[in-house]
């Protein structure tokens, strides 16, 4: 399957600690976008990379998320000190780079549970 | 403020039926709409997308009207089926092309 893949698929989790996903995305795609989705609303936009450079932040991203796109490949979205509100899917996208827009291509979530 | 809106939560249509999902922005730098389709468990996929040159845009079954002075556009489905049935989110990109904004989404159920 060469579509972008996200690790794990379900995170329960207890109020304080931290979480790490992962994301693969296609391989051929130099940019990477992590979407948060809560119930009933629509993906938000967290953050984006092009290459392993962090280019866009949202304000959704408190300092509390880190994300990390080191070799320009995989990247890992990390939650310390999780909270309540912090229970949401978490997505992650790829796509090509050039001046035309291009499709980003979903992965299937990552669903975060936070007791 | 929702730069994208989706009024709609959810629509049921019979199958056969015309589905007509509809959107609304308020954003006017927004020049290009794309429509996404997620069933559960999946993440989004694109389903058609239209360029604020064009009017309209047809793929098969799917068809997005776009008209910018009302800044509203609609998908029709037609005719509708049951492997239709899904959350629909339209989404517009920045300029730069590197963020979506999502509406809500509509939860379509197609009847048999």
């Amino acid at each position: 399957d060469t579509g972008v893949s996200q690790n794990p698929r379900h995170k329960i989790t207890k109020r304080g600690q931290n979480v790490t996903f992962r994301c693969d995305p296609i391989s051929e795609h130099n940019r990477l976008y992590w979407y948060r989705q809560t119930l009933g609303q629509g993906p938000e936009f967290l953050t984006y990379f092009q290459n392993e450079a962090q280019l866009e932040k949202s304000r959704l991203l408190s300092d509390r998320f880190s994300a990390e796109r080191p070799k320009g490949s995989f990247s890992t979205l990390e939650i310390q000190r999780t909270e309540q509100g912090d229970s949401a899917m978490y997505l992650c996208a790829s796509s090509l780079d050039s001046v035309a827009y291009n499709e980003q291509f979903f992965g299937p979530g990552t669903r975060l549970t936070v007791l | 403020d929702q730069q994208v809106k989706q009024n709609s939560p959810s629509l049921s249509v019979q199958e056969g039926r015309i589905s007509i999902l509809n959107c609304d922005y308020t954003n006017s730098m927004f020049d290009y709409f794309l429509w996404y389709k997620k069933y559960p468990a999946e993440g989004p996929t694109f389903l058609i997308s239209i360029s604020s040159i064009k009017d309209k845009n047809e793929d098969g079954r799917f068809t997005v009207f776009l008209n910018k002075s009302a800044k509203h556009l609609s998908l029709h489905i037609v005719p509708s089926q049951p492997g239709d049935s899904a959350v629909y989110f339209c989404a517009a990109p920045n300029n730069a092309g590197n963020m979506l904004t999502f509406g809500g989404g509509t939860r379509l159920m197609v009847k048999p």
